[in-house]
């Protein structure tokens, strides 16, 4: 089975500090991404991966960068953490090749839920 | 662009009673459709998915739904509630160009009354 491992499901951080969540897949996966989740809004996508060192923004980039330096390894990082970066944060990786490509099934983590104060 | 949408935030049914979770698509090119399942203080899994092959699509635990091109709808059902199903639902659509990213709805929340 595919896992994908988030490495912090609780963090509590400060206003203007620096945050890094970070995600690691063990299936060799090209595809990674970066979901915020909150309630009444659903899933959005912050940032995809389509390969090592490529990135690609989503719906809602503002305040996030990312870094893809391996290939199973995707972070997540918030320069200066804001109160309304309070959210649950969701990652996922997904194989291009194979049955799956155009299916498009994505595995995801067990989150990290970030409260910022 | 495409897009979901799930009508009813929340559900609740009794145990035993047919589940029934709405969602509806916008799409200028045939979608691709997904139902993903989030139990408390997990990630999202894939329950099942439509990609074209069979309007009706079976998944895990006895959910399916079927896709309807003339109602552009992908509404999930299960005959049988179980309290162990009680969790948020997603449906979601693949969007063309670049990456096949999906687009969730907003969810909904199933409760499962005795």
């Amino acid at each position: 089975d595919v896992k994908v491992t988030q490495s912090s499901r609780y963090l509590v951080k400060r206003t203007g500090e620096k945050v890094f969540l970070e995600c690691v897949q063990d299936m060799d996966h090209e595809n990674m991404f970066w979901y915020r989740q909150d309630p009444g809004l659903g899933l959005r996508l912050i940032y995809f991966s389509y390969d090592v060192k490529m990135k690609e923004k989503g719906d809602i980039p503002e305040g996030y960068s990312v870094s893809r330096e391996k290939k199973e390894r995707f972070s997540l990082i918030l320069e200066s953490a804001s109160t309304n970066q309070t959210s649950m944060y969701l990652c996922a990786s997904r194989s291009p090749s194979g049955s799956r490509v155009r299916s498009g099934e994505l595995f995801f983590g067990e989150g990290s839920r970030l409260t910022v104060l | 662009a495409q897009s979901v949408t799930q009508l009813g935030s929340h559900v609740s049914v009794s145990e035993g009673a047919l589940v029934l979770l709405r969602c509806n698509y916008s799409s200028s090119v045939p979608p691709y459709l997904f139902w993903y399942v989030q139990y408390p203080n997990q990630g999202l899994q894939l329950l099942l998915k439509y990609t074209s092959a069979a309007t009706l699509v079976k998944g895990i635990n006895d959910f399916e739904a079927e896709f309807k091109k003339s109602e552009t709808s992908f509404h999930l059902t299960k005959p049988s509630a179980h309290m162990s199903d009680a969790a948020e639902y997603f449906c979601a659509v693949s969007r063309t160009g670049g990456g096949n990213k999906l687009t969730f709805g907003t969810g909904t929340q199933l409760k499962v009354e005795l």
